[in-house]
């Protein structure tokens, strides 16, 4: 399965945008790009999911580059809330949410 | 969106007794679930996939036979720590796969803690 590098922390001012980058050069074509987080003690939240297009629901946009080797999460208005551990996973289409690995993540802090 | 309810939140318990840990698919049906656990400051860590009707399939190193996993039903799937240490402190926590297996949602957690 193809890994990803991401950050390990991030500040972002409340209320700005925060642009969360993660690198995934070895994804394959039909791989999928997910964004989790986790706030603290509690179990990851789905954010959001693409494949190649660019994608934005109502918490957040991904943006995924042409050549699929990187991608962006963006929160476009942080709140306080936001504060968490960002995860982004690739995974093989089909029945491999067993195969899912989470790496470290990125550790965003939104500060007043 | 779909819910994965998991209880209880927290438990404390006396080094060799066991604790029952429960996760629930409340809308949706799910043949299969997944049991992680994470220590503090690291990343989630799969323990082993639970199947409805049939065996567990545990990752290499998790002790079956101290980590049981039932999964009698389609929207309920348990996590037995036998025995417990202090060593198994630890963070659990439970996940299924939604319908049309796109999305994975994941229960709250359950924080252990052996004295």
């Amino acid at each position: 399965d193809a890994k990803t590098t991401q950050p390990p922390s991030m500040d972002c001012a409340e209320g700005r945008a925060a642009n969360l980058p993660c690198n995934h050069s070895t994804i394959s074509g039909n791989e999928y790009v997910y964004w989790y987080r986790q706030i603290h003690s509690q179990g990851p939240q789905y954010i959001i999911h693409g494949l190649k297009n660019n994608e934005t629901n109502e918490m957040a946009s991904l943006i995924i580059t042409e050549d699929r080797k990187s991608s962006t999460l963006i929160l476009p208005h942080a709140t306080l809330r936001d504060t968490a551990v960002y995860y982004c996973i690739v995974r093989p289409p089909g029945d491999s949410w067993g195969k899912l690995q989470f790496g470290a993540g990125t550790q965003v802090v939104v500060t007043p | 969106g779909a819910v994965v309810s998991q209880h209880p939140s927290r438990v404390i318990c006396k080094s060799g007794t066991s604790v029952k840990i429960e996760c629930r698919s409340l809308d949706f049906q799910a043949t299969t679930m997944f049991w992680y656990r994470q220590f503090p400051k690291k990343s989630l860590m799969l323990m082993a996939t639970s199947n409805e009707g049939s065996k567990a399939t545990y990752e290499q190193g998790v002790e079956k036979d101290k980590f049981l996993i039932n999964h009698a039903s389609l929207t309920l799937s348990t996590l037995t720590v036998t025995s417990a240490h202090p060593e198994d402190s630890s963070f659990y926590i439970c996940s299924a796969s939604a319908p049309g297996g796109l999305k994975l949602f994941f229960g709250s957690g359950t924080q252990l803690s052996v004295l």
